[in-house]
């Protein structure tokens, strides 16, 4: 089955540096992927939608120059948190929709990348 | 807006045991999709079901089963007898389906907890 896959799976910094997530997807093409933030013990919060070639669409309340997307190619979207904080430890998680999937169809979830700040 | 309610957040079964997980959403759409995820203590989301808003016939897979009530507005989980394997979190979760966006909204999750 299709697989989207996570890298770091776990990534510890020190305040103040910037730290950067992949999220690939490995065996199909994704015009769309989804960040997805989830706090200790709390449910999945959409943080940005990364569309290939443009810019990201953020979610209300997230900070674009906090977050940065980039969605270079069809198979590659980079989270980057910049002068990260520990008020940012958290996990991310990415997810990616099969361009020939129907809308709403199922969206593959990476691993998720678990972030602590110092 | 759309909001998915999951009034469970932990439950704990003994093995064997069935055990049913509510899910309640709002959404002012016509047309959606319904997804039950499974988060086992290693983080990742497990897909386990999508559902669309036109289909109301339950499901069964295995184990698995789901209930799909449109009047109520429910997806309910159903886990026959459970296994220790089956402890994890279990979200639901509704899609917005505008335009070519299909990001979801989850609900807040239960936590399933089986026991020998």
């Amino acid at each position: 089955g299709a697989v989207v896959s996570q890298h770091p799976s776990r990534v510890i910094c020190k305040s103040g540096t910037s730290v950067k997530i992949e999220c690939r997807s490995l065996d199909f093409q994704a015009t769309t992927m989804f960040w997805y933030r989830q706090f200790p013990k709390k449910s999945l919060m959409l943080m940005a939608t990364s569309n290939e070639g443009s810019k990201a669409t953020y979610e209300q309340g997230v900070e674009k120059d906090k977050f940065l997307i980039n969605h270079a190619s069809l198979t590659l979207s980079t989270l980057t948190v910049t002068s990260a904080h520990p008020e940012d430890s958290s996990f991310y998680i990415c997810s990616a929709r099969d361009v020939t999937g129907l809308a709403g169809g199922e969206l593959f979830f990476g691993e998720g990348s678990r972030l602590t700040v110092l | 807006a759309q909001k998915v309610t999951q009034a469970q957040t932990e439950i704990s079964v003994v093995e064997k045991e069935d055990v049913t997980l509510d899910c309640v959403y709002e959404t002012r759409d016509t047309t959606y999709y319904l997804f039950w995820y499974k988060q086992p203590p290693s983080g990742e989301l497990v897909f386990l079901i999508r559902r669309n808003s036109f289909d109301e016939q339950n499901e069964i897979s295995g184990r698995y089963s789901w209930n799909f009530q449109k009047s109520t507005s429910s997806f309910n989980f159903t886990i026959t007898a459970s296994q220790v394997v089956d402890s994890a979190v279990y979200f639901c979760a509704l899609s917005d389906v505008t335009g070519t966006a299909s990001k979801l909204t989850f609900g807040t999750g239960t936590r399933l907890q089986v026991t020998l």
